[in-house]
């Protein structure tokens, strides 16, 4: 069974860069497109992007200066970077696993990590 | 405002049959990309119910099923149950924005 766990610091100072990590157990690693969401408070589902392999990626345009997405497929983890954060970007950030890429869908999911932006 | 539209809110009674629709434009739903749709209960993970336009993954009760027409699709669901009170999303790509997105979500309520 594929399980996806988040994990990273719950709270972000303003201006620096947010970074989570997501374990994925189970199954393979490759030929997934692993992605990134994340929800505000009491708001709607956000996509925040995707990797493939090593080194195909793909990011919502909003956010696609700020974001940098990363595989580690020896530690069968990726990363999320989000840059310059402010408290617009307070949510539960998500990660996921689509099996395939224009028409992405997440078929397995994280329970999600609450992230705080606050001096 | 979100480029998928979706009613902030339905409601129906037990046993009775509820629609939510999705409406998209000629960049997403009309041309062509495939409608997703989750449910997600409070402080937790959003559940994929239907991929595809009108498939449903293993474990998904017959009740639920999806369909698309032109700009807009839309997800029903059958027979309600006092269970089905959650929340809904509906996800697809968009070619002007180049990129996935939601639909603003749409709150069931069983009466």
């Amino acid at each position: 069974q594929v399980q996806l766990q988040e994990s990273g610091p719950g709270l972000v100072k303003p201006s620096e860069t947010l970074s989570l990590t997501c374990t994925v157990s189970g199954g393979s690693i490759s030929n997934y497109y692993w992605s990134w969401i994340r929800q505000p408070p009491g708001k709607g589902l956000e996509w925040i992007g995707y990797i493939y392999n090593i080194g195909s990626t793909n990011y919502n345009p909003s956010l696609k200066s700020r974001v940098t997405i990363s595989v580690d497929t020896s530690k069968r983890q990726f990363s999320l970077k989000l840059s310059s954060v402010t408290a617009a970007d307070t949510a539960v950030y998500y990660c996921a696993r689509g099996p395939r890429s224009s028409s992405w869908y997440g078929d397995y999911w994280g329970q999600g990590t609450p992230v705080t932006v606050s001096s | 405002q979100s480029v998928l539209t979706q009613p902030p809110s339905v409601s129906g009674a037990p046993g009775q049959r509820v629609t939510i629709s999705c409406t998209g434009s000629s960049s997403n739903i009309g041309a062509g990309y495939d409608t997703h749709w989750y449910q997600q209960f409070p402080g937790t993970a959003p559940k994929l119910l239907i991929y595809g336009n009108n498939n449903r993954p293993s474990g998904v009760p017959d009740r639920f099923s999806g369909s698309k027409s032109g700009n807009s699709a839309s997800l029903a669901i059958t027979g309600l149950q006092a269970e089905d009170e959650t929340d809904y999303y509906c996800q697809s790509y968009d070619s002007s924005l180049g990129s996935s997105l939601f639909g603003g979500g749409t709150k069931l309520t069983v009466l």
